[in-house]
C-alpha cells in the first residue's frame, strides 16, 4: 500500500521568510496530492491540492510542486505571516481501486513575528 | 460549520466501557471516514464507508466498530478491546469514493479520554 513520509516534523521561520515542506510517496500509481492545514484544536482544512497530470499549482502565497519521477511533492509558502502557524499535513491517494488518502505525520510550522 | 457535525467535543470514559462517537453530515456525500489523530502520528484511517449500508476496515480497525444505516450518519464505537483509545477522532466525508473523488471535508473532532 501507499506510504507517505513528511519532513521536517517542525519548522520555525521568521515572518516574511519562505517555508518549504517536503513529502515522498511510495505508490507510483498515486494520482492526487492534497495539503491540509490544522490550527490548534481545530479540524484540518484543505489549502491546496495537485493531481498527477500537473507539475505545479499556485494559489496566492501557497504553491505545490510535484515530481512524479522522484515520487515527491512539496508545499511552498512565501512571505509567511504569524497566522500561517499551524500543523500542515500532506497526503497521497493511491491509484487504481485505492481511493483512500494516506497522510504524512505532519509538520508544525511556527512563524515568528 | 462545514456540514459535518461531531458530538460531543470532549468525551470521558472509564477503561472497559464501550463508547460511541457521533458523526452526522448534511452534505449529501456518499462516502464517510473515521480517522484517529495522535501527536506526531498524523491521521490514520480507522474505517470508511463508500455508500450507505457498506463499510470497510481501514489501517487501524482493531477495537473499533461502525455502522452506516443512513447516508447522513456514520457512528464509531470504541470498544473495550481498543488498547489505547485516548485520542482525537475526526470524521470526514467526500462526495463519492474512489480515485477521482472530491477532497475530504472534516468535522471538528471528538477528543476521547479513557482513564
Amino acid at each position: 500500500g501507499e506510504n507517505v513520509e513528511q519532513h521536517p516534523s517542525t519548522l520555525s521561520v521568521q515572518e516574511g521568510d519562505s517555508a518549504v515542506i517536503k513529502c515522498t510517496y511510495s505508490d507510483s500509481a498515486s494520482n492526487y496530492f492534497p495539503w491540509y492545514k490544522q490550527e490548534l484544536g481545530k479540524r484540518p482544512q484543505l489549502i491546496i491540492d495537485i493531481r498527477s497530470n500537473v507539475g505545479e499549482k499556485k494559489d496566492q502565497r501557497i504553491a505545490v510542486t510535484l515530481n512524479k519521477t522522484a515520487k515527491h511533492f512539496s508545499l511552498h509558502i512565501t512571505e509567511t505571516q504569524p497566522e500561517d502557524s499551524a500543523v500542515y499535513f500532506c497526503a497521497a491517494r493511491g491509484g487504481g481501486s485505492q481511493g483512500n488518502l494516506i497522510f504524512g505525520k505532519g509538520t508544525k510550522l511556527s512563524v515568528k513575528p | 460549520d462545514g456540514g459535518i457535525t461531531q458530538s460531543p467535543k470532549y468525551l470521558f470514559r472509564k477503561e472497559g466501557q464501550n463508547v460511541t462517537l457521533s458523526c452526522e453530515q448534511n452534505l449529501n456525500h456518499d462516502a464517510m471516514y473515521w480517522y484517529r489523530q495522535d501527536p506526531g502520528q498524523g491521521l490514520r484511517l480507522i474505517y470508511y464507508s463508500q455508500i450507505v449500508n457498506d463499510f470497510q476496515k481501514g489501517d487501524i480497525a482493531e477495537g473499533y466498530s461502525v455502522s452506516r444505516e443512513k447516508k447522513e450518519s456514520f457512528p464509531l464505537t470504541v470498544t473495550s478491546a481498543q488498547k489505547n483509545p485516548t485520542a482525537f477522532y475526526l470524521c470526514a466525508s467526500t462526495l463519492s469514493w474512489g480515485p477521482d473523488n472530491s477532497p475530504l471535508h472534516f468535522g471538528n473532532g471528538t477528543r476521547l479520554t479513557v482513564t
